[in-house]
């Protein structure tokens, strides 16, 4: 089965500091997303991407937050200046398609950022 | 808005003996319902999913979860289950008009299959 890939697998900063997560989507996929899960916490949405632009953001993709596709394989979410609460384990996802009921959304195994 | 609410944080069951996983849900709009697995360091795995149709949906390794409307539930059944059915069990809601991919998860229960 294909995969979605995230790099690193764990990832610890220092507060204040910039990070960027990593993500190689399934490669005809077309709708690329990124979740976090605090820990003891709901996995949460944060921000859906298509066709190079945001789809659709929730409230905790704040101004700190961008995406970013940019080549024909990666999608990274940089968070601009890291808080101690950013600390979570943070999912990529990918589908080829919205509306067929064949579709799935497939997701990574999560990078683990830890705010220090 | 739309929520999930999965009661059970933990369910400790013995091998081959039957399972229910909760999983309740609001919403003023339809829905569309999912079960995720999350087995330990992995990312998560979709089980099944109900879009419309039949209410009774059968998924991977042998899982079926039945949607009922009336009772807003949508809950996760296996009837036998093994010890590497031990994971995080996730219930998940979007809307239909939307992307399947905007979630709506619950907080999760994680099953702990015992021999």
């Amino acid at each position: 089965e294909p995969e979605v890939t995230q790099t690193p697998s764990h990832q610890v900063t220092q507060m204040g500091q910039e990070v960027i997560l990593r993500c190689v989507p399934i490669s005809n996929h077309l709708y690329f997303y990124w979740y976090r899960q605090i820990l003891g916490q709901k996995v949460e949405f944060l921000v859906s991407f298509y066709n190079n632009e945001i789809s659709e953001k929730s409230e905790i993709f704040d101004d700190q937050f961008s995406v970013e596709r940019p080549d024909g394989s990666n999608f990274t979410l940089k968070i601009r200046s890291t808080k101690l609460e950013d600390s979570a384990m943070y999912f990529c996802a990918s589908i080829g398609r919205i509306g067929q009921s064949n579709e799935k959304l497939f997701f990574g195994s999560g990078t683990q950022l830890s705010v220090l | 808005a739309q929520s999930v609410t999965q009661l059970d944080s933990q369910v400790p069951v013995f091998e081959e003996a039957p399972v229910e996983l909760r999983c309740n849900y609001s919403s003023s709009v339809s829905v569309y319902l999912f079960w995720y697995v999350q087995y330990p360091n992995q990312g998560l795995q979709l089980l099944l999913k109900y879009l419309s149709g039949s209410t009774l949906v059968k998924g991977i390794n042998g899982f079926e979860a039945e949607f009922n409307k009336s009772q807003t539930s949508f809950h996760l059944r296996k009837p036998s289950v093994h010890i590497s059915d031990t994971a995080e069990y996730f219930c998940a809601v979007s809307d239909p008009w939307g992307s399947q991919g905007n979630l709506i998860f619950g907080k999760g229960t994680k099953l702990s299959v015992k021999p």
